[in-house]
C-alpha cells in the first residue's frame, strides 16, 4: 500500500518557466512533508519542507504548497533551470514515525 | 564539511558471497538508516539506529544485518546475496528531537551488483 504518491514519473519543462510536481498521500496522520532531490550516482539531498500547521512555504526559487483537505501537495519551481534536471522525491511522516517516500517524478529542464 | 559518507561507491559481489557495505557520518546524528532502492522505486527503509537501538522493519529479511558499534558508524551486512538484492544502498542520518524524526541526510549509495 503506497502511502505516498507520485503519479508523474516524469515531467519536461521549458528553462525559465514554471514546473509543478505533484505528491499525493493517503494517511491523515502525517504531519511533515519533505522534498528531495536526487543526481544521478548522489544520494537525494533535501530540498524543502513543509508543516501540516502550514499551507505554504518558500524558499527562494522553491514553493511547497500543501492542501490538507485534499491530501496534496506540490513543489513549485520559478524559474526552471537547466541545473534543476533531476528526480524529485516527495516523502512524509507523522510524529514519531519515519519517512515515507514517493516513487519520485523525473524532471528535465530543456533550453 | 559535516556529511555523510558510504564506501565502497560501488561493490560487486558473487551470488551467496557476504559482502558489507559501510556508512560514517560527520554530523553527530544520533539516528542512522540503511535503505534499499532499485529501479524507479522509492527508497525502502531496511533498519535505522536510534543511538544503540537497533530498529528492524517488519520485512525486512533475515539476510540483512546491520551494526552500529560507535555513532559515527553503521554497518550493512548482506549474509547471503541473491539476485535479487542488487540495488543502491542508502545511508542516511538524522536527529531524533521530542520523539520527532528530523530531516535526513543522505551519503551517496552504494551501487550492489550481485553475479
Amino acid at each position: 500500500d503506497q502511502q505516498v504518491k507520485q503519479n508523474s514519473p516524469s515531467l519536461s519543462v521549458q528553462e525559465g518557466r514554471i514546473s509543478i510536481l505533484n505528491c499525493d498521500y493517503t494517511n491523515s496522520m502525517f504531519d511533515y512533508f519533505l522534498w528531495y532531490k536526487k543526481y544521478p550516482a548522489e544520494g537525494p539531498t533535501f530540498l524543502i519542507s513543509i508543516s501540516s500547521i502550514k499551507d505554504k512555504n518558500e524558499d527562494g526559487r522553491f514553493t511547497v504548497f500543501l492542501n490538507k483537505s485534499a491530501k496534496h501537495l506540490s513543489l513549485h519551481i520559478v524559474p526552471s533551470q537547466p541545473g534543476d534536471s533531476a528526480v524529485y522525491f516527495c516523502a512524509a511522516s507523522g510524529y514519531t514515525d519515519k519517512l515515507i517516500f514517493g516513487t519520485g517524478t523525473r524532471l528535465q529542464v530543456f533550453p | 564539511d559535516a556529511m555523510v559518507i558510504q564506501n565502497p561507491r560501488y561493490q560487486v559481489t558473487q551470488f551467496g558471497k557476504p559482502v558489507t557495505l559501510s556508512c560514517s557520518q560527520t554530523l553527530n546524528h544520533n539516528v542512522m538508516y540503511w535503505y534499499q532502492q532499485k529501479s524507479s522505486q522509492a527508497p525502502k527503509l531496511l533498519f535505522h539506529y536510534y543511538d544503540k537501538d537497533f530498529n528492524n522493519e517488519a520485512d525486512t529479511p533475515d539476510n540483512f544485518q546491520s551494526r552500529r558499534p560507535n555513532t559515527s558508524f553503521c554497518f550493512l551486512d548482506i549474509r547471503s546475496p541473491g539476485l535479487g538484492d542488487a540495488a543502491m544502498y542508502l545511508c542516511a542520518t538524522s536527529t531524533m528531537t521530542s520523539g520527532r524524526y528530523n530531516e535526513q541526510f543522505f551519503g551517496p549509495g552504494t551501487r550492489l551488483t550481485v553475479l
